[in-house]
């Protein structure tokens, strides 16, 4: 079966550090990835995705790339904010049984101090 | 606002009570899940629907769970005879058939406490 495995939080950084969180997967066919962001006391938001080998998803200066020959989908960032502190899931879906119903990590939750 | 909602945001219960929540999709997403979360966690898929059909239900939806989609567009979801351990948040999600790998939209959740 499909399964997410995420790095273990929190990550506490200082602001303007680089980010990342790593990500691999299993999955019985050739999903699609995402990361998610939750914000306290909030639904998951798309950040971004990818849905092919080698694609890089892109989003609000986070970046993630596909990366097949190793199962990985690391999500980075450059210089982060306060107001990126939150929790991130990364998630793969494929055509399993006719739906792309996805397949969550656990999460990661980030502190980012000023 | 064309996102996902959800209603009410907080519900807290006494154990044994039914509890009703709703979800309004994006309205032209035809596909529509229910997924639990519970605290440290990733979502759970518990059920979906293709316009007014329940498609797909999870183990984790015991026969205490019903969810409806009578006319394709909003969706119910009763928690009768509720439990401690169904307190958790409730997350609905919308995507659209055939869109590509279908990005499922998250509405911001309905937190449930039992007590």
């Amino acid at each position: 079966g499909n399964s997410v495995t995420q790095m273990e939080g929190p990550v506490t950084l200082s602001e303007e550090a680089f980010l990342t969180i790593n990500c691999t997967y299993t999955a019985t066919g050739y999903p699609s990835l995402f990361w998610y962001v939750q914000y306290p006391g909030e639904g998951l938001q798309l950040l971004l995705k990818a849905t092919k080998a080698d694609d890089k998803g892109s989003n609000k200066g986070f970046e993630a790339t596909y990366r097949k020959e190793t199962t990985s989908f690391h999500l980075e960032k450059g210089s982060v904010q306060v107001s990126d502190s939150a929790v991130y899931f990364c998630a793969l879906s494929d055509l399993s049984g006719g739906s792309y119903i996805p397949t969550f990590g656990r999460g990661t939750s980030l502190i980012v101090h000023p | 606002d064309t996102g996902v909602s959800q209603d009410p945001r907080h519900k807290i219960t006494k154990r044994g009570q039914n509890v009703t929540f709703r979800c309004d999709p994006i309205s032209e997403h035809n596909r529509l899940y229910w997924y639990r979360q519970t605290l440290g966690q990733g979502p759970e898929f518990l059920t979906y629907f293709q316009n007014e059909a329940q498609l797909e239900k999870s183990r984790l939806l015991s026969d205490r769970f019903s969810a409806e989609r009578p006319k394709g567009s909003f969706s119910t979801l009763e928690i009768q005879r509720t439990e401690q351990g169904d307190s958790a948040m409730y997350l609905c999600a919308s995507s659209r058939e055939g869109q590509p790998q279908e990005t499922q939209y998250f509405g911001p959740g309905t937190r449930l406490l039992v007590l």
